[in-house]
């Protein structure tokens, strides 16, 4: 079974740029999170997707960071412009389902610096 | 507000040393508890899960406890190994709302030869 896969693997951008990841999720997969992890932190829920819709995206900076699932699938996460402070990994991850003990399969990440 | 607390925040070990990690929660309804472990440049990788009914799991070398009472976890390392070092966490999920898990700081084990 294939797993989650994110490109790119790293991206260094200067401040104000704006900047994309990819991720597509294990195959029938519904629930679909985005994830940023600064060094040494554990990872914080940026948006949670059900099939294409959102499911929580309080703690996304919208004035910034965008995210979208159009078909249920891939989904993509953007920042525009980029500040120093989101240097960071950026981790997706899928489950089959929302609730109950389903695991959260995770991707190796996105290292984003910014300078 | 939900939160997950681990300690110690790092650890370093002689390799075949055991160690146990802690982790504090306050999530409430409580769903499960999930212990993660991520290698440096990789995503988390599930080691253990429990439901509020039970209160020990073991995965090989790895032996989490879990007290529903005082909301208290504790992942155990038995004969540690040099792939052992990296950083584990501790994660928790509500039994309603938006299901959305809590994740810890993570405990970043060094396992030295």
């Amino acid at each position: 079974e294939a797993g989650v896969a994110q490109s790119p693997r790293y991206k260094i951008i200067e401040k104000r740029q704006s900047v994309a990841f990819w991720c597509n999720p294990i195959s029938g997969h519904a629930t679909l999170y985005w994830y940023q992890q600064i060094l040494g932190q554990g990872p914080k829920l940026l948006i949670q997707f059900q099939n294409n819709g959102v499911v929580d995206d309080s703690q996304l900076p919208k004035d910034r960071f965008s995210a979208e699932r159009l078909k249920g699938v891939d989904s993509t996460l953007k920042i525009q412009p980029a500040k120093l402070e989101d240097s960071a990994v950026y981790l997706c991850a899928s489950s089959l389902v929302l609730a109950g003990t389903y695991e959260q399969y995770f991707g190796p990440g996105t290292r984003l610096t910014v300078t | 507000k939900n939160q997950v607390e681990q300690s110690p925040q790092s650890l370093i070990i002689l390799e075949g040393k055991n160690c146990t990690l802690q982790c504090n929660y306050t999530v409430s309804p409580f769903s499960n508890l999930r212990w993660y472990k991520q290698d440096t440049g990789r995503g988390p990788v599930s080691l253990t899960i429990m439901t509020f009914s039970e209160n020990t799991k073991s995965n090989g070398r790895y032996t989490a406890t879990l007290d529903a009472d005082t909301k208290q976890s504790s992942l155990h390392i038995t004969a540690s190994q040099l792939s052992d070092s990296a950083s584990y966490i501790c994660v928790v999920r509500p039994e309603e709302g938006s299901y959305i898990p809590t994740f810890g700081r993570g405990t970043s084990l060094i396992v030295h030869p």
